[in-house]
């Protein structure tokens, strides 16, 4: 068990539809970073929040949004869903900013878009 | 193109088997890391490695950054069974400006099966 916690587990849903995945981070952590992983693309990095703020943005579609609240847990909401966005979301939490500071992965959320 | 290269893609050996799986790539890493991950699970860190030359010994696994700081080798000693799973490397580009971020780029995984 990392500490990490990210609910649902499983999501299906349809396509033009919008849904919400959440993230607690790890007791003490202060960044968040969401990945997407797929078969075809492996696990790509989205985008990371360090104390409230957005510090890093990878290949994030525009339909994507994250937040980072005040206590830290962390929302990624997906809008207009297409089938290609079926995959695993998964949140990771570190202590601080720099790599060295070790990422702890969450379970993941299995999105289906039917 | 993919920025971190992971070979091979898929191995499978006999249990007391020796192996080795490489991560490769152009571009400086200020940090590698190496994770396992199971089917339906979020990768579980196995180690950092920040230094060039750095050799890592976890019981029967070591792990290695290469001195360029651009590679990095996993080999498992004797494997057993419960190695089993997907290995993924993944770096965090060296920022001259600016500091880390910390975000990592993956590689694609060697998905390593042991046969008892």
């Amino acid at each position: 068990d990392s500490g990490v916690t990210q609910t649902p587990k499983h999501l299906i849903t349809a396509t033009g539809q919008r849904v919400t995945l959440r993230c607690s981070p790890r007791s003490g952590d202060l960044s968040v970073y969401w990945y997407q992983q797929s078969l075809d693309q492996g696990l790509q990095f989205l985008i990371q929040y360090y104390n409230g703020e957005e510090r890093a943005k990878g290949n994030i579609l525009e339909r994507f949004s994250a937040q980072q609240f005040p206590d830290l847990h962390s929302e990624l909401n997906l809008s207009s869903l297409e089938l290609g966005d079926s995959a695993l979301y998964f949140c990771a939490s570190s202590t601080g900013l720099a790599g060295f500071y070790e990422q702890y992965f969450g379970p993941g959320t299995r999105l289906t878009v039917t | 193109t993919q920025l971190l290269e992971q070979s091979p893609q898929f191995l499978s050996i006999q249990e007391g088997e020796n192996l080795t799986v490489y991560c490769n790539s152009s571009s400086v890493f200020s940090s590698l890391q190496w994770y396992r991950q199971e089917p339906g699970e979020g990768p579980v860190l196995l180690v950092t490695v920040v230094t060039g030359g750095e050799v890592k010994k976890l019981k029967r696994l070591t792990f290695q950054f290469g001195d360029a700081r651009k590679d990095s080798s996993l080999h498992i000693t004797a494997a057993q069974p419960g190695d089993t799973g997907l290995y993924l490397c993944a770096g965090e580009l060296w920022v001259v400006y600016g500091g880390s971020q910390g975000n990592l780029i993956f590689g694609k995984g060697t998905k390593l099966s042991v046969k008892p």
